[in-house]
């Protein structure tokens, strides 16, 4: 069978690696999923995101991809950088004007 | 500069006193969410509105009332605070419910 990454609520890598993040989501009925990164006393910022009609977006060192058959969806993160640390969600939208997130995973990127 | 912008940063209260936690988007956006983020438990919705006058319940509105009388307000009501409401609350704003959505910076509240 397909491999699927587990969910890691911490992850940490040495700067100039690539850097994988993975959440499961819940709702097939979802359509619309973002991921966000959080970084310490602020509120979640933007990366990337994907509708349901896709499996793969490509953003600047950020690429994202979408799993339907198992609801899956993982982020990875090119040449991670000290400035990518921070912990990142995954949100998914089951219907119009609901949210879901996802646990956070810590990312500590290592000089 | 664009940004949703959320008042007051920190709040110390007491249980039962009403309070009012504004928060305000400069962007014409037409959605507006509320999120409370506590240890372990992650982001969780409490209201949400769509467009003017249109609210609706996330997954935790209970203690929690909202209005939106105009497009650009969406303030957060605790009626009679209790400590289970002690939390790390975020505003956010979007084009549309399919759309990223641009958070403020959170407003801290603990009720002792």
């Amino acid at each position: 069978g397909e491999s699927v990454g587990l969910h890691l609520p911490t992850l940490s890598v040495q700067e100039g690696d690539n850097s994988i993040i993975n959440c499961a989501y819940s709702n097939s009925a979802s359509d619309y999923f973002i991921w966000y990164k959080q970084e310490s006393g602020k509120g979640p910022q933007f990366i990337i995101d994907i509708r349901s009609n896709m499996d793969k977006r490509q953003g600047q060192r950020v690429t994202v991809l979408l799993n339907k058959t198992v609801k899956h969806l993982s982020l990875q993160i090119a040449a991670t950088q000290p400035g990518d640390s921070a912990v990142y969600f995954c949100a998914e939208t089951p219907r119009a004007g609901k949210s879901t997130f996802g646990d956070g995973t810590t990312l500590t990127v290592k000089p | 500069e664009a940004q949703v912008t959320q008042n007051p940063r920190y709040l110390i209260t007491v249980t039962g006193k009403k309070l009012t936690v504004t928060c305000s988007q400069n962007m014409n956006h037409e959605y507006m969410s509320w999120y409370r983020q506590d240890p372990g438990l992650g982001l969780r919705q409490i209201y949400y509105s769509m467009n003017v006058e249109v609210t609706d319940k996330g997954d935790v509105p209970e203690g929690y009332k909202v209005s939106r009388k105009e497009k650009r307000n969406f303030p957060l009501i605790l009626e009679s605070p209790s400590p289970n409401q002690t939390s790390l609350y975020f505003c956010a704003s979007s084009l549309g419910s399919m759309s990223p959505l641009h958070f403020g910076n959170g407003t801290r509240l603990t009720v002792t």
